[in-house]
């Protein structure tokens, strides 16, 4: 079981927004703003797409937001596109040197 | 442009040792801090450690689970970046990928991995 808690799936139509959860606790989502998110397309390096909760890599499309409350932080992809269809992960610093990373959550764009 | 190209996985049998290597390219890896995630067949990432640069004291971390069985070492002369895997268990069967460090608890470039497959 993995140390953060995601939805193992979610989906949406091309055009639509889905929103991808991470569920901690206090002593690692809530508690740092370290909160990231990556995309992997299996097979392929995952990218990075947000880092400290909200920030985008120079580069990456807006359509892509993260946000945090109390200890979930959220995964907002708008616009869906059939090349967003993949695997999320969200990580979060976990206090005591640990860096903690969650199930993952597999996109699909119907 | 930045590339991680990890080596050094294969079978290995249960209590054995394995070492992967990671070639970093397209960035001052002398001034990077690194760090080794894991993905075992069917399940989520894990982080298995991070050394950080020399200028930063050259120090390393690790998670409980693989904490006095492996070993992360870095040799800048080559911008490569070890992973030493001792007393293997079947639950370190994974792919094994190489990552950079956007700030010390957030990575962001990764290699595509290797795959390590720990058998009795």
């Amino acid at each position: 079981q993995s140390a953060l808690t995601q939805p193992p799936s979610a989906s949406g139509s091309p055009g639509q927004s889905v929103t991808i959860s991470c569920t901690g606790t206090s002593n690692d989502v809530g508690g740092y703003n370290y909160v990231s998110w990556y995309q992997h397309h299996p097979g392929k390096a995952p990218k990075l797409m947000i880092y400290e909760v909200s920030k985008r890599p120079s580069g990456f499309p807006d359509r892509f937001s993260g946000s945090k409350s109390g200890n979930t932080a959220s995964l907002t992809v708008s616009d869906l596109r059939a090349e967003d269809e993949a695997d999320y992960y969200c990580s979060s610093y976990g206090g005591s040197n640990n860096l903690l990373f969650g199930g993952g959550t597999r996109l699909t764009v119907l | 442009e930045v590339e991680l190209v990890e080596s050094g996985g294969g079978l290995v049998q249960v209590g054995g040792s394995l070492g992967l290597a990671c070639v970093g390219s397209g960035f001052t890896f002398s001034n990077s801090w690194m760090s080794w995630v894991r993905q075992a067949p069917g399940k989520g990432l894990e982080w298995v450690g991070r050394i950080k640069s020399k200028t930063s004291g050259g120090t390393t971390d690790y998670p409980a689970p693989v904490k006095g069985r492996f070993t992360i070492s870095r040799d800048d002369s080559k911008n490569t970046v070890y992973l030493h895997m001792n007393s293997l268990k079947n639950e370190d069967t994974a792919i094994y990928y190489c990552t950079t460090h956007h700030d010390p608890w957030e990575v962001n470039y990764w290699g595509q991995g290797t795959l390590v497959t720990v058998s009795s």
